[in-house]
């Protein structure tokens, strides 16, 4: 149980365009959702917080306007790096969490590699 | 988020116990402590959670002082496939569970 894919698993797209990654929750219900990214050799950085139905809430330093974040239904988040550019170039991961009290683990999707030439 | 701190690498040979330490001073009340595993290139895995004392599950056993200032993940009889980075770290503890990630500990099984 507790499975977390993302779609796709890699992705190469041109500098200007823009990109949609996703992330679902196969067989449980997630109420908040996390989006990462993580460059070569480095730890994951937390990107934004989603909640279903609700906006997106972005750590410092993260451009919104950027990273559009959808929480749309209980098993699907979905992240668009808009107008790409080579630094945006990185590993994206998603995690769910499954809400259910007694314990607040999160779950990690597969990842998805960016790369913007 | 609360931060915590890990020795960088730490290197073990095939079939010994590996006990990888982590501090979190600044660890909340309703804090969790939980230590994850990652491949290269591939997303993080659950390995354990625990809030106090020790929490044994079949793959790691976590020990967790009574301070909760520490915590140390306990590997049994390792081997090659156990290399790895492994993460620990502790919920925020407004409900979100957001989780900062350290550096992690790079841990390398020598045949």
């Amino acid at each position: 149980g507790a499975v977390v894919s993302q779609h796709p698993s890699r992705v190469i797209c041109k500098s200007g365009t823009s990109v949609k990654i996703e992330c679902r929750s196969l067989d449980f219900q997630a109420t908040t959702m996390f989006w990462y990214r993580q460059f070569p050799k480095q730890s994951l950085m937390l990107m934004a917080t989603s909640n279903e139905g609700s906006k997106a809430t972005y750590e410092q330093g993260v451009e919104k306007d950027k990273f559009l974040i959808n929480h749309a239904s209980l098993t699907l988040s979905t992240l668009t790096v808009t107008s790409a550019h080579p630094e945006d170039s990185s590993f994206y991961i998603c995690s769910a969490r499954s809400g259910l009290a007694g314990g607040v683990e999160q779950y990690f999707g597969p990842g998805t590699r960016l790369t913007v030439t | 988020l609360a931060k915590t701190t890990q020795p960088i690498s730490m290197d073990s040979y095939e079939g010994q116990e590996v006990n990888i330490t982590c501090s979190h001073n600044n660890i909340a009340t309703n804090d969790y402590i939980t230590w994850y595993q990652q491949f290269p290139s591939q997303g993080p895995r659950f390995i354990i959670q625990g809030y106090k004392t020790k929490v044994t599950n079949e793959v790691a056993s976590l020990f967790i002082p009574a301070d909760r200032k520490s915590s140390t993940l306990s590997l049994p009889r390792v081997s090659l496939s156990d290399t790895a980075v492994y993460y620990c770290l502790v919920g925020d503890g407004d409900g979100n569970n957001r989780l900062a990630f350290g550096k992690g500990n790079q841990v390398v099984v020598i045949p």
